[in-house]
């Protein structure tokens, strides 16, 4: 039982590139989201799902892209990378509005 | 709009204290609340989850407590270690129909001094 995993750790992307980070769950829970944490901004909520097929929009979605093709996996798609969304990415994952498990993080950097 | 506060956000004590951690949000119609832990360059690690209907909830030496209507909770620990040295974080669950929209406090950074 892995819990919540994502993928890459660390990445470096140049503005204007696309890319996806990956995250996995392997506790069949419904509910997935992304969050970004930043310096003096805490952690904020860019996109969420309740289910496979279903999401909608956080507090900081502009940029991001996600999709819910199976309940395990909650792909966040960066389409145009502004330095900007230099940041660091939390998947998390929970049964329902319960308790909340979070993956390891994914460190992104844009140059 | 929900608004989460942690006070205070830094803090340093001696090994061996005891300690209060502080979180109060704006909106009482809270579904649930969680505490944190999150260590330099690490994920979070969920620490307590307190129900709406429940007032406290304990595991080992933390202790974590509820008041809604006040809009507070308090996380409690006991005898303080090096290895409790790290950011700690609440959030709480809101109402507002079936979605997971956890609302996070910037974070207290603590220090425990050997």
């Amino acid at each position: 039982n892995a819990g919540v995993t994502q993928t890459p750790k660390f990445q470096v992307l140049k503005t204007g590139q696309s890319m996806t980070l990956q995250c996995a769950q392997d506790m069949n829970h419904e509910y997935m989201s992304w969050y970004r944490q930043d310096p003096g901004m805490g952690l904020r909520l860019i996109h969420y799902s309740v289910g496979a097929g279903i999401t909608d929009q956080g507090e900081v979605p502009n940029g991001y892209n996600v999709s819910r093709s199976t309940t395990e996996d909650f792909p966040l798609r960066l389409l145009s990378a502004a330095p900007s969304q230099t940041s660091v990415y939390f998947c998390a994952s929970s049964p329902r509005a319960t308790e909340a498990f979070f993956g390891q993080g994914t460190r992104l950097t844009v140059v | 709009k929900q608004e989460v506060t942690q006070i205070p956000a830094a803090l340093s004590v001696p090994e061996g204290e005891n300690l209060v951690l502080n979180c109060s949000f704006t909106d009482s119609a809270i579904y649930n609340l969680q505490w944190f832990r999150q260590d330099p360059g690490k994920g979070l690690t969920s620490l307590l989850l307190i129900q709406s209907s429940q007032r406290e909830q304990t595991s080992g030496r933390l202790n974590a407590s509820l008041d809604k209507s006040s809009g507070r909770s308090t996380l409690y620990i006991a005898a303080s270690q090096p290895g409790d040295s790290a950011t700690y974080l609440c959030a709480v669950f809101n109402y507002g129909g079936a979605t997971n929209k956890l609302i996070f406090g910037t974070g207290t950074l603590l220090a425990v001094q050997p």
